[in-house]
């Protein structure tokens, strides 16, 4: 298996403009998390799925944050309008089932907002 | 919500010294406690786990210890190598909220050789 799938790897984007993170999970995998990371905050957990289901997501930091999960194979990560202080690492992983297994990350995507 | 604190959040050792990195979790009912390398640039990948009916594990030069009464786990390496050098992460997770993890803040190791 190609492991997990993020696209794109870079983005640069103006202040304002809508931003759309893609993720491909590991085939067979039933669990979906999209976290973001930066040195201030850490690795915090935006949002999780479970069979394509969003279970949590109290750690959207707000209404311009929206993630969808249409199926198995794929999930999307959007932040409209984008602001300079959304520029972090996004990170997707997946696991077989729940967090109670591995997770497997995706190489991330850089977001910077100017 | 489950809280997990990590320390210290900067540990250097010599080559070929042992390195301890200590969380703890706030949530008694969580059963799961994996640890995260993550070297710069990179992403984060699972180094070992323990579940909360075992005590210790061990995969070679890494073992991890558990202790449910007191709600803590620490990861031990030995015979550091200046490859070991990056960011750790531990994980509490498949307590109240089931489904969810809390991540440690992370603690960045390097070994100098």
């Amino acid at each position: 298996d190609a492991g997990v799938i993020q696209s794109p790897r870079h983005e640069v984007t103006e202040m304002g403009q809508e931003v759309t993170l893609r993720c491909k999970p590991i085939s067979g995998h039933n669990s979906l998390f999209w976290y973001r990371q930066t040195m201030m905050r850490g690795l915090e957990l935006l949002i999780y799925f479970n069979n394509n289901v969003p279970i949590d997501d109290s750690g959207m930091p707000e209404d311009r944050f929206s993630a969808k999960m249409p199926n198995a194979s794929f999930s999307t990560l959007k932040i409209q309008p984008s602001e300079p202080r959304d520029s972090a690492v996004y990170f997707c992983a997946s696991s077989l089932q729940g967090s109670s297994y591995e997770q497997y990350f995706g190489p991330g995507t850089r977001l910077t907002v100017t | 919500g489950e809280n997990v604190e990590q320390h210290p959040s900067t540990l250097s050792v010599q080559e070929g010294d042992s390195a301890v990195i200590k969380c703890t979790y706030s949530d008694s009912a969580s059963n799961y406690f994996p640890w995260y390398k993550q070297e710069l640039g990179k992403r984060p990948q699972l180094i070992i786990d323990i579940r909360s009916n075992v005590g210790e594990k061990k995969d070679q030069r890494i073992a991890v210890t558990l202790n449910k009464t007191a709600k803590h786990f620490s990861l031990h390496i030995t015979e550091t190598q200046p490859e070991d050098s990056a960011v750790y992460f531990c994980a509490a997770s498949g307590g109240t909220n089931a489904g969810k993890s809390t991540f440690g803040d992370g603690t960045t190791l390097t070994v100098k050789p």
